[in-house]
């Protein structure tokens, strides 16, 4: 079946330095993915739509300067959470559908546990 | 607004049924999804319901009433691995997916 795979599974970084998150789809390709976001016993938030060969569409209150979003292939979408602080601590997933229809599907990484010291 | 309301947590014995809800408030409607995530991981689909009535799936079956609002998932035969949340997310009429905060079911021995 569909596979999305997401790296770094856990990092741990110092307030200031920049965490790059890796999401790939291994067996299909993805002309979107999506970023998520979720804290412990909330609802997953949509951060961002990432478009293959376009700037990605942020939601409200996230900001495209911190978050920034490369998806420069068709299996490869990047999330990299520049200066980190603290409060950016939180678990990120991302997401892909295989087919086109919004019926299909999501189908997601296994989250990178970003801890900021 | 648009909102999901489904209960924080649920208890449940091995062997058991348990049921839980889902109720939506959207702007439109475009199906609904159920999806299982275990601690510390991405969730994983369990079902999608458009149409009004009952998805059976094995253990799990789901059910939607589109005139309600409302949904439920069915677990069957609790297993101790099926401890989990359960996520409910409903798309609206831009296509977008409205999530609820999950319910946490804990099954017991």
């Amino acid at each position: 079946g569909a596979v999305v795979s997401q790296h770094p599974s856990r990092v741990i970084c110092k307030s200031g330095t920049s965490v790059k998150i890796e999401c790939r789809s291994l067996d299909f390709q993805a002309t979107t993915m999506f970023w998520y976001r979720q804290f412990p016993k909330k609802s997953l938030m949509l951060m961002a739509t990432s478009n293959e060969g376009s700037k990605a569409t942020y939601e409200q209150g996230v900001e495209k300067d911190k978050f920034l979003i490369n998806h420069a292939s068709l299996t490869l979408s990047t999330l990299t959470v520049t200066s980190a602080h603290p409060e950016d601590s939180s678990f990120y997933i991302c997401s892909a559908r295989v087919g086109g229809e919004i019926a299909s599907p999501l189908h997601f990484g296994n989250g990178t546990r970003l801890t900021v010291t | 607004g648009q909102n999901i309301d489904q209960p924080t947590e649920m208890t449940a014995t091995e062997g058991a049924i348990v049921q839980i809800n889902c109720t939506y408030q959207t702007s439109g409607f475009n199906g609904l999804f159920w999806y299982q995530q275990h601690a510390g991981e991405a969730p994983t689909f369990l079902s999608y319901n458009v149409l009004d009535g009952l998805e059976e799936k094995g253990r799990f079956s789901s059910f939607l009433s589109r005139s309600k609002g409302y949904s439920y998932l069915l677990l069957k035969e609790l297993q101790m691995k099926d401890s989990a949340s359960y996520l409910c997310a409903a798309i609206d009429s831009n296509y977008q997916l409205i999530w609820g905060a999950g319910t946490k079911l804990i099954i017991k021995p």
